[in-house]
């Protein structure tokens, strides 16, 4: 079965960076695009970007070019995110999802979350 | 950036009943519109996609319809698992972006 499977809670102090993983099995990795999308409570839920697992290419909604740098590593089918910077405001849950290369680019699966908290 | 205005922001009904969500985008969005719902604690899960496709193993009680800018979800007959928030999510044009939610509780 499908299962995409995030890396642990991260606890991060302002100024630092944090790098995410998000595991995927069941599935043939390269033929779906990996999307990443942050949850808070004052802002719900904001979608960050996407990336192409077979190629590597990214597209970023703006808002988080320069904050988000997306990844991938084939071999292990493995996608990643690093946020750089942090602020209390990146204090956040973040999901990643399989998203459809093609027609609707709808998230049918979904990781867990992982919950990353900014603080000094 | 597409603004997705939901509503209501919360909504109470009974079990057994019809209940409609409503979501309108500020601009037309081509039908390109998915439904997510997410339990308490949980991550979202894909209900509807592309505005009136049911995603496999959601239970034929939803159901999605609108185009242009007016979209709704409908659960024709509302069970206890039910409850949950429901978001639309649109992909029409960047940045994508999702509605604020409705929170849907039982009467």
């Amino acid at each position: 079965q499908v299962q995409l499977q995030q890396s642990g809670a991260e606890l991060a102090k302002p100024g630092s960076s944090v790098k995410i993983s998000c595991k995927a099995s069941g599935y043939t990795f390269t033929s779906y695009y990996i999307s990443w999308i942050k949850q808070t409570t004052g802002q719900g839920l904001e979608y960050i970007g996407y990336i192409n697992t077979g190629s590597g290419g990214t597209n970023y909604n703006e808002k988080f070019k320069g904050k988000a740098t997306l990844t991938v590593d084939k071999s292990s089918s493995t996608a990643f995110m690093q946020l750089s910077s942090l602020t209390p405001d990146d204090s956040a849950v973040y999901y990643c999802a399989r998203r459809w290369p093609y027609g609707s680019y709808r998230f049918d699966y979904w990781g867990q979350g992982v919950m990353v908290t900014v603080s000094s | 950036d597409i603004q997705m205005t939901q509503s209501p922001p919360v909504l109470s009904a009974s079990v057994g009943d019809r209940v409609t969500l409503s979501c309108k985008a500020s601009q037309n969005i081509n039908k390109n519109l998915d439904w997510y719902q997410q339990k308490h604690g949980e991550a979202p899960k894909l209900l509807i996609y592309y505005t009136n496709n049911l995603q496999t193993g959601i239970p034929s009680r939803f159901s999605g319809s609108g185009s242009g800018t007016d979209y709704t979800l409908t659960i024709s007959s509302l069970q206890p698992e039910d409850v949950a928030t429901y978001y639309c999510y649109q992909y029409n044009s960047g940045p994508y972006t999702f509605g604020a939610g409705t929170k849907l509780e039982l009467k």
